[in-house]
């Protein structure tokens, strides 16, 4: 166990869709990152959030939106979905900036 | 931004060879991570390691930050070690991001 909870561990959903995958970082990181995970794309950065704040802006859809909450979960919205947007999604996360990543389990969703 | 090169992009093992896996990466860096993708999807964290050398157990890691460069040794491997392994590194100077190579993907043969 990483320490980074993600759920739900697997989604099925329909296109047109939308879904919430929730993150819990490690006890006292402040920073949260997403990432998607595609066959084609590899690993992509999505969103990045330090205490609460955004930090940085990715290769991430406007169909896509994320927040970290004041107790420092975080939680990814994807709607609208395209079959396209099938993909492993990744939380990690770290003490302070730049400075040792853990992931999460990640969330595997699947558009039908 | 910053480019992560891993080779060999495969590699193929029996039971017991050791191996070394190259990351070379275009700019310096604040932060590199080796990462093992095991089948199930799980990214597991090797090593944190912007520089210098680590040892955990059977695998080892060496960054030579100058020469923008990384290896991960794998000795006596095992079919536990299959998967894909992954350089990640997070830019000096730019965001905070962890900016991923394509991986090499290991096979180990009993």
């Amino acid at each position: 166990d990483s320490g980074v909870t993600q759920t739900p561990k697997h989604l099925i959903t329909a296109t047109g869709q939308r879904v919430t995958l929730r993150c819990s970082p490690r006890s006292g990181d402040l920073s949260v990152y997403w990432y998607q995970q595609s066959l084609d794309q590899g690993l992509q950065f999505l969103i990045h959030y330090y205490n609460g704040e955004e930090r940085a802006k990715g290769n991430i859809l406007e169909r896509f939106s994320a927040q970290q909450f004041p107790d420092l979960h975080s939680e990814l919205n994807l709607s609208s979905l395209e079959l396209g947007d099938s993909a492993l999604y990744f939380c990690a996360s770290s003490p302070t900036l730049s400075v040792g990543y853990t992931f999460g389990s990640g969330t595997r969703l699947t558009v039908v | 931004g910053i480019q992560v090169e891993q080779s060999p992009p495969d590699l193929i093992l029996q039971e017991g060879a050791n191996s070394t896996l190259r990351c070379n990466f275009s700019d310096s860096v604040n932060n590199l991570q080796w990462f093992h993708q095991n089948p199930w999807g799980q990214l597991i964290n090797l090593f944190y390691i912007p520089s210098g050398t680590k040892q955990n157990g059977r695998l080892s890691a060496t960054t030579v930050a100058t020469e923008r460069y990384s290896l991960l040794y794998i000795s006596s491997s095992q079919t536990t070690d299959s998967g894909v392994y992954f350089c990640a590194v997070v830019a000096q100077g730019g965001s905070e991001k962890l900016v991923f190579g394509k991986g090499t993907k290991l096979t180990v043969n009993p």
